[in-house]
């Protein structure tokens, strides 16, 4: 079964900072780019960054560029979301998503169940 | 600039069917769409990836009531013999080099 599955989600001061992992499973995690999206609370959803499958392209949203960094690792099936100076803003339920190519567009194809993120003093 | 735009909120009968809309913005009106579901404690899940030409492909596991449209600058999703599980918040996507973008989203209610 294709599976995502994130954590390292929690509560944290404003200025703080966490790491989000994503751990996948069920097909070959070097051939594909993934994202991260987040979702505030009673909110819709927003890209957050993109990582290529050998990581040599990466994005970021404009509200997260300086103190967000993508990452993967893998050999370990895993990517994860370093964020730094937290703000009240960033509190959201983070996912990761692979994505896949049709023609010249890009596209989400498996969701995580996300791991939520609360920022508040 | 990629802006998606969808209905808030749409609804319809059990056994009925249902279109949602997601509009494309001005210059963008050949670009593929992906549309998601959201249900209340399932969490997201891929539906499908519809095409200018109005062409779909759903994912694993997505019955045929759920199918896709085209024209112009929209990008619709159908879903016929509603039933009661088909009650979520629906998001379609899109992407350009160097962002990702999606709807708004549409909450659908079952009546």
């Amino acid at each position: 079964e294709v599976q995502l599955v994130e954590s390292g989600g929690g509560l944290v001061k404003p200025g703080g900072s966490l790491t989000l992992s994503c751990a996948a499973s069920g097909f070959s995690f070097s051939s594909f780019s993934i994202n991260w999206v987040r979702q505030a609370p009673g909110k819709g959803l927003e890209w957050v960054s993109s990582i290529s499958n050998v990581a040599t392209y990466i994005a970021y949203a404009d509200p997260v560029k300086g103190r967000f960094t993508i990452s993967r690792d893998n050999a370990k099936n895993s990517l994860f979301l370093q964020m730094n100076t937290l703000r009240a803003e960033d509190t959201a339920v983070y996912y990761c998503a692979r994505f896949s190519k049709s023609g010249m567009f890009y596209y989400i194809d498996v969701w995580g169940k996300g791991t939520t993120v609360t920022v508040s003093s | 600039q990629l802006v998606l735009t969808q209905s808030p909120s749409a609804s319809a009968s059990l056994g009925a069917s249902v279109k949602l809309t997601c509009t494309l913005s001005s210059g963008h009106s050949s670009d593929a769409v992906a549309w998601h579901q959201q249900r209340p404690e399932k969490g997201l899940r891929y539906l499908m990836i519809i095409n200018s030409d109005g062409s779909h492909t759903r994912g694993g596991g997505i019955p045929d009531r759920f199918s896709g449209s085209s024209s112009g600058a929209e990008r619709y999703l159908t879903i016929s013999s509603l039933q009661s599980d088909d009650e979520a918040d629906y998001y379609c996507q899109a992407w350009r080099v160097g962002s990702w973008v999606f709807g708004g989203g549409t909450k659908l209610t079952v009546l």
